[in-house]
């Protein structure tokens, strides 16, 4: 069975840093694209930042660039969202999601998301 | 970067169809993902690559994709089709790779 299970989310302090975990089972951890999508309460789906099934490409919207940093684990199968410079804008529930390195193949299974509230 | 365009809402009658559409320049010449998403609950894989149901998904919902338009319609509704849903394509239009979401559009059954 796949299983996307993120953790990390919690209530932080604009300026401040949060680490957020993806850990994956049920599936070739190796073989697919990790992605992280965020959605602000009551708004949309936005994607956030992606890396490939081997780790060494990275993918970064505009609007976290130079503030997050993705990175994978293969020895635990986990892929992390290192956010720092957090700003209110940020604060929304955070969803990790696997898909096939074709970059155009679809989100085709998504966690159950984890919340990050900024505020002070 | 690509702007995908969905209607807020779409209402319809149990038992109508309902069609949901997702504009983009060109979008015909993309790939186009939709997903179903119910109040607090993750995103659902529902039509993928424009047309193709993703394991488990009803033959009541379809997709197609042409021009400047790409549609999901979902036939015979029920209550439980409520939902927001969003579509989702590849950005090649800019030099670097990014994901693009359509804003959503939530379905009411009346």
């Amino acid at each position: 069975e796949v299983k996307l299970l993120e953790s990390g989310g919690n209530l932080v302090q604009p300026g401040g840093s949060l680490r957020l975990s993806c850990a994956a089972s049920g599936f070739i951890f190796t073989n697919y694209v990790i992605v992280w999508v965020r959605q602000a309460p009551g708004k949309g789906l936005e994607w956030v930042s992606g890396i490939s099934g081997g780790g060494t490409t990275t993918y970064y919207a505009d609007s976290v660039k130079g503030r997050f940093t993705i990175s994978r684990d293969f020895s635990e199968n986990t892929v992390s969202l290192q956010m720092n410079s957090l700003r209110a804008e940020d604060s929304a529930v955070y969803y990790c999601a696997k898909k096939k390195a074709d970059y155009s193949a679809p989100f085709d299974f998504w966690g159950q998301g984890v919340l990050v509230i900024v505020s002070s | 970067s690509y702007v995908l365009t969905q209607p807020p809402s779409v209402s319809v009658a149990p038992g109508q169809t309902a069609r949901i559409t997702c504009g983009g320049n060109n979008i015909g010449s993309l790939s186009v993902h939709w997903y179903q998403q119910k109040p607090g609950q993750a995103p659902v894989l529902v039509i993928f690559h424009d047309r193709d149901r993703s394991s488990g998904i009803p033959e009541r919902f379809s997709g197609s994709n042409a021009g400047n338009t790409a549609t999901l319609t979902i036939s015979r509704v029920g209550a439980g089709d409520e939902a927001d849903y969003f579509c989702q394509v590849w950005d090649r239009s800019s030099d670097q790779t990014s994901w693009v979401f359509g804003g959503g559009t939530k379905l009411t059954v009346l």
